[in-house]
């Protein structure tokens, strides 16, 4: 089975931290996502890889960053967290679609930041 | 633009009734695939169905199966003998399946299974 993990469950970080939201998925999928989750917004896109190195701004880019320095690793950074960016955050991978027709996204657990 | 819409924020249905779950959404691509996600309390995010655009018969996984009006832009879900873990957030989602890799996700519906 394909396996998402994200390093923590749940966060507490004080205004202006750095936050490393990490992810890691074992089954050598090219595409990677990071989403925010709040209620009545549903799933919004923050950024997503499609290959290391490689980052494409999602619809809420501002004021986070990721990095893909392995392929089965995708981190987002929270530059200067600031109490709006209170949220869950779900990362999530794919196969890319060249090389099996399989578009399902498998997810991580979550991780509950509160920016405090 | 490309969204897709869920009208109903919470339901509630009965132990082994049957319950409908709405979805709409708006793309001007010809080629895609659907996706109903489930998100148990406190737990992951998992596929329950998926539809390809190009298919008219509607998908089938058990108890989930769909009904899909591609000219209407609709995808609804529909749970049949619905189970106390049926509870959890749904989500309706679509992808295209040429340029952008972007999985759109709709706003969730909260269905509750009662006893």
């Amino acid at each position: 089975d394909v396996k998402v993990t994200q390093s923590s469950r749940y966060l507490v970080k004080r205004t202006g931290e750095k936050v490393f939201l990490e992810c890691v998925q074992d089954m050598d999928h090219e595409n990677m996502f990071w989403y925010r989750q709040d209620p009545g917004l549903g799933l919004r896109l923050i950024y997503f890889s499609y290959d290391v190195k490689m980052k494409e701004k999602g619809d809420i880019p501002e004021g986070y960053s990721v990095s893909r320095e392995k392929k089965e690793r995708f981190s987002l950074i929270l530059e200067s967290a600031s109490t709006n960016q209170t949220s869950m955050y779900l990362c999530a991978s794919s196969l890319d679609r060249g090389v099996i027709f399989d578009t399902e996204a498998f997810f991580g657990q979550g991780t509950r930041l509160t920016v405090v | 633009a490309q969204t897709v819409t869920q009208s109903q924020p919470e339901m509630s249905v009965q132990e082994a009734e049957t319950v409908t779950l709405s979805c709409t959404y708006d793309t001007s691509e010809n080629n895609y695939y659907l996706f109903w996600y489930k998100q148990p309390p406190s737990r992951q995010m998992i596929l329950v169905i998926r539809q390809e655009a190009y298919k008219q018969q509607n998908a089938t996984e058990n108890r989930f199966s769909v009904n899909f009006q591609k000219a209407a832009k609709s995808f609804s879900l529909k749970i049949s003998d619905s189970q106390l873990g049926d509870t959890a957030m749904y989500f309706c989602a679509f992808i295209h399946t040429s340029g952008t890799y972007k999985y759109i996700f709709g706003t969730g519906t909260r269905l509750k299974v009662l006893a």
